[in-house]
């Protein structure tokens, strides 16, 4: 079992419609969690952080986690051309030495 | 430079050669990281140093992998007698300090062995 674990998509959304990104983290320690965006031939961006149980949003976008269920997601709302990029999930592990990524979900969103 | 800088871009190397990856990163960020990914694939953790030493070479896949940050700076990775299988996309990033996952990512050295 990976660590960190994605759906690899692609996922597919009308502009203007909520992306959903699902992530599922085995390591029960772990408690920061973190969301990075990488378009295609370039490196990772962080976009978000989540630290604690609920919901915390930025402008278009909102994280959620859930530790009992250790599961974190992303939403995207009014989804964009330009928000369609392979979206990294990724958690602190319980020595806090290293983030550990999922192998990404791939969104595409259509105009 | 504002970011995390990684020299070559791009290095061609045949089986059994030696490549050396550089890292530059930002000015400082006391935390470095070195990551590998492969394509289709989430990077792959390889060390991580805290300053001058390696407070975690776990990810290192064998002893062929080394890496070095001599005066808490700038890192080097070194892989010798390169494989075919050690083709991928190296990627450096640094934070503040550690305990922390806000990274912030250099644009690779895309390493090709023939």
């Amino acid at each position: 079992q990976k660590e960190v674990e994605q759906n690899s998509g692609p996922l597919s959304v009308p502009e203007g419609a909520i992306a959903s990104l699902n992530c599922t983290y085995s390591d029960r320690g772990s408690q920061s969690f973190f969301w990075y965006r990488q378009y295609s031939g370039k490196s990772p961006e962080l976009i978000m952080s989540i630290y604690s149980n609920g919901d915390k949003e930025d402008g278009r976008f909102t994280a959620q986690l859930n530790k009992a269920s250790q599961y974190v997601s992303l939403l995207i709302r009014d989804s964009q051309p330009s928000d369609s990029a392979t979206y990294l999930c990724a958690a602190l592990n319980t020595g806090f030495q290293k983030l550990v990524f999922g192998t990404g979900t791939r969104l595409l969103v259509s105009p | 430079g504002a970011g995390v800088s990684q020299t070559p871009s791009n290095k061609v190397t045949e089986k059994g050669k030696y490549v050396e990856l550089r890292c530059d990163p930002i000015s400082g960020h006391t935390a470095l990281y070195w990551y590998r990914q492969s394509l289709g694939q989430g990077p792959e953790f390889l060390i991580y140093f805290q300053g001058t030493g390696a407070a975690d070479d776990s990810g290192l896949p064998n002893d062929r992998f080394f890496a070095v940050r001599p005066e808490g700076s700038v890192s080097t990775l070194k892989i010798q007698r390169t494989e075919r299988g050690d083709s991928a996309v190296y990627l450096c990033a640094s934070s503040r300090g550690s305990g922390t996952g806000e990274l912030f990512f250099g644009e690779g050295s895309r390493l090709t062995v023939l």
